[in-house]
């Protein structure tokens, strides 16, 4: 079975500090998703970033970047000068390719806090 | 576009209680899941319906259950409700396939059971 584990639990920063966040997963299947959400105050569960399991390129979108390692079974998120609006609790999840359609397994979440 | 959309945001229900609660996915998505998010458990899997279907079930009771209309919006069922049923439940659509598709969520309905 899929597993997604985020160990930290809170991160606090001051703004403008970068910000990183730790993503391993477990999972049997050669072909799978990672993803980022981002849930702000207000519940919404908001889309950052998707990757597939062939692709371990590493990428930089505005003041985000990722990097997967397959090797170490790791996805991890990181936020460049970071922004009180940044505030939020990220969740890293994966999806595999199967019968279960687009189900997410999620991990348990890192509440972000930056302060001004 | 609308985006998915939940009713309703807040409700109170004493213990025993029904509740049933509604999602209507993003135009074009035929594929609705529920997720429960309790406090300190993060996010569970509910169900997962495709084209009217229930395809796929996480580990809860019976008393959690559903269905997909023809027009695709969803409802969620809770019978009766216990206190650690309270919870934001979250309803995301997607296309429909395996495994690539994003899922796009809702605000949630956020349930107390008292």
């Amino acid at each position: 079975a899929q597993k997604v584990t985020q160990a930290q639990t809170e991160i606090s920063v001051v703004e403008k500090e970068d910000v990183t966040l730790d993503c391993v997963y477990e999972t049997r299947d050669t072909t799978y998703y990672l993803f980022w959400y981002k849930q702000p105050p207000s519940g919404e569960l908001v889309f950052l970033i998707r990757r597939n399991s062939f692709d371990e390129q590493n990428e930089i979108s505005g003041r985000y970047s990722w990097n997967f390692q397959k090797s170490t079974s790791s996805f991890n998120f990181t936020i460049t000068a970071s922004q009180v609006v940044d505030s939020a609790v990220y969740f890293c999840a994966l999806s595999e390719v199967g019968a279960a359609g687009n189900k997410l397994t999620f991990g348990g979440g890192t509440r972000v806090l930056v302060k001004p | 576009e609308a985006g998915v959309t939940q009713s309703p945001t807040h409700l109170i229900k004493t213990r025993g209680q029904q509740v049933t609660l509604r999602c209507s996915p993003i135009s074009g998505h035929t594929s609705v899941y529920w997720y429960q998010q309790a406090l300190g458990l993060g996010l569970q899997f509910l169900l997962w319906y495709d084209e009217g279907e229930e395809r796929n079930r996480g580990n809860f009771p019976p008393r959690f259950s559903g269905r997909q209309f023809p027009n695709y919006s969803s409802e969620l069922n809770v019978n009766a409700l216990e206190l650690e049923d309270s919870a934001l439940y979250l309803c995301a659509s997607s296309l429909k396939g395996a495994g690539a598709n994003v899922l796009t969520f809702g605000a949630g309905s956020r349930l107390t059971v008292l």
